[in-house]
């Protein structure tokens, strides 16, 4: 089955400053990437998806990149607010089975 | 807000019990998905339910089983508790048959077993 690792386990950057989380899967059937973001208390929210015929997405201060042939992806969040501060979970999925990394906890820092 | 509810919001129950979790999904949506994530780690994929059918299914032991309703509703059931069995359960809808994968996630019922 699919195994998706997530790096680092923990991220603390200044306000203003970029923040990179990085993931890699291991089942070249997954074809969808999620990115959630989780607050205390709450499911996770959808932030930004990527398929696999897609390389790049963007949308306002949140990027991701696929790199389907060597398995990786990453989430980058530019111009960082203390309000990005929660935990980060990436995920890969071959429609009806999606894997999630472990989570990345960002500390924005005001 | 994505329009996924789940009941209850929390649970304490004691080891041996049976335990009921609900979930009503996201209006137009015919697929919901659940999952257990436990303190600290992402969400761990127990089964998806389509159509009233299980649509796939993750590690989990037979005990874990699920029901979903023709107004795509869906129940996730927990027989002979355990201490392990402890998490945040959540449940994610989405429309299948549309192609369109993107899982939305209720708030999620955190369960204690004592």
């Amino acid at each position: 089955g699919e195994n998706v690792e997530q790096h680092p386990s923990t991220l603390s950057v200044q306000e203003g400053d970029s923040a990179v989380i990085k993931c890699t899967y291991s089942d070249s059937a997954s074809n969808y990437f999620p990115w959630y973001k989780q607050e205390l208390g709450k499911g996770p929210q959808l932030i930004i998806d990527i398929r696999s015929n897609v390389g790049e997405k963007k949308d306002q201060r949140i990027a991701v990149t696929l790199n389907k042939t060597a398995k990786h992806f990453s989430l980058h969040i530019t111009e960082t607010q203390p309000e990005d501060s929660a935990v980060y979970f990436c995920a890969a999925s071959d429609n009806n089975d999606m894997r999630f990394g472990a989570g990345t906890r960002l500390t924005v820092k005001p | 807000e994505t329009g996924v509810t789940q009941s209850p919001t929390h649970l304490i129950k004691t080891r041996g019990q049976q335990v009921t979790l609900r979930c009503s999904s996201q209006s137009g949506h015919n697929t919901v998905s659940w999952y257990q994530q436990a303190l600290g780690q992402g969400p761990q994929f127990i089964f998806q339910y389509y159509r009233e059918e299980e649509n796939g299914r993750g590690n989990f032991p037979p005990r874990f089983s699920g029901l979903q309703f023709p107004n795509y509703s869906s129940e996730l059931n927990v027989n002979a508790l355990e201490l392990d069995d402890s998490a945040l359960y959540l449940c994610a809808s989405s429309s299948l048959a549309a192609g369109e994968e993107t899982q939305y996630f209720g708030p999620g019922t955190r369960l204690l077993v004592l």
